[in-house]
């Protein structure tokens, strides 16, 4: 089992471009929940994927959009990107049901410059 | 509002006992978790509590009293791999959206 896998594991962007990151859950899974991570910070929650649909959001901008396709993985896609938009990107998966525990990805380490 | 308080940095030396405590402030509560985030690695899940009382697992401990809102995690017998960021985190909304806390950064000394 690969577990969660995310791509690509590093990124610089310009102020202003696009960015999708991608990710796949772990075999079984079927719900994903995308998180920014800034140095010396928690995981910010950006929002969780279920059956195709976005199921809630934390505080982020329409900027931030996302995706899950029929093989429950997912893309977090960001616009118009800012300097402060620099961070750690977590892609997390877990099952529906029965789901107390997390598992994360290593991330994407995005650099907007 | 909804967060979390946890201390930022906790030191001990090895073989000792730490405790890093969580206080939560939540509309609707589900559970208190904990997870373990190394420098560059992805934060890896310890533990769950959505009952009172004292979970073990191992050398990690993890307790909620939710009249307090309010959890600790205790790691025993430390080793100098038990150096990393700690993380108190709380479903909310349904149990779809997970608050983290800013973390715990805990330095094991020899």
């Amino acid at each position: 089992d690969a577990g969660v896998t995310q791509s690509p594991t590093h990124l610089i962007k310009t102020r202003g471009q696009q960015v999708t990151l991608r990710c796949s859950p772990k075999s079984g899974h079927d719900t994903v929940s995308w998180y920014q991570q800034a140095l010396g910070q928690g995981p910010q929650f950006i929002f969780q994927y279920y059956e195709e649909e976005e199921r809630q959001r934390g505080n982020f901008p329409d900027r931030f959009s996302g995706h899950q396709f029929p093989n429950y993985s997912s893309e977090l896609n960001v616009n118009a990107l800012l300097l402060g938009d620099s961070a750690l990107y977590l892609c997390a998966s877990s099952p529906s049901v029965g789901g107390t525990e997390a598992f994360f990805g290593q991330g994407t380490r995005l650099t907007v410059v | 509002g909804q967060s979390l308080e946890q201390p930022s940095e906790v030191t001990a030396v090895e073989g000792a006992i730490v405790q890093i405590n969580c206080t939560y402030q939540t509309s609707g509560f589900y559970g208190l978790s904990w997870y373990q985030q190394h420098d560059g690695g992805a934060p890896t899940f310890l533990s769950y509590n959505a009952l009172d009382g004292l979970e073990e697992t191992g050398r990690f401990s993890s307790f909620l009293s939710r009249s307090d809102s309010y959890g600790y995690l205790l790691l025993q017998e430390l080793q100098m791999k038990d150096s990393a960021s700690y993380f108190c985190a709380v479903p909310t909304t349904g149990g779809f959206k997970t608050i983290f806390g800013a973390g715990t950064r805990l330095f094991v000394k020899a």
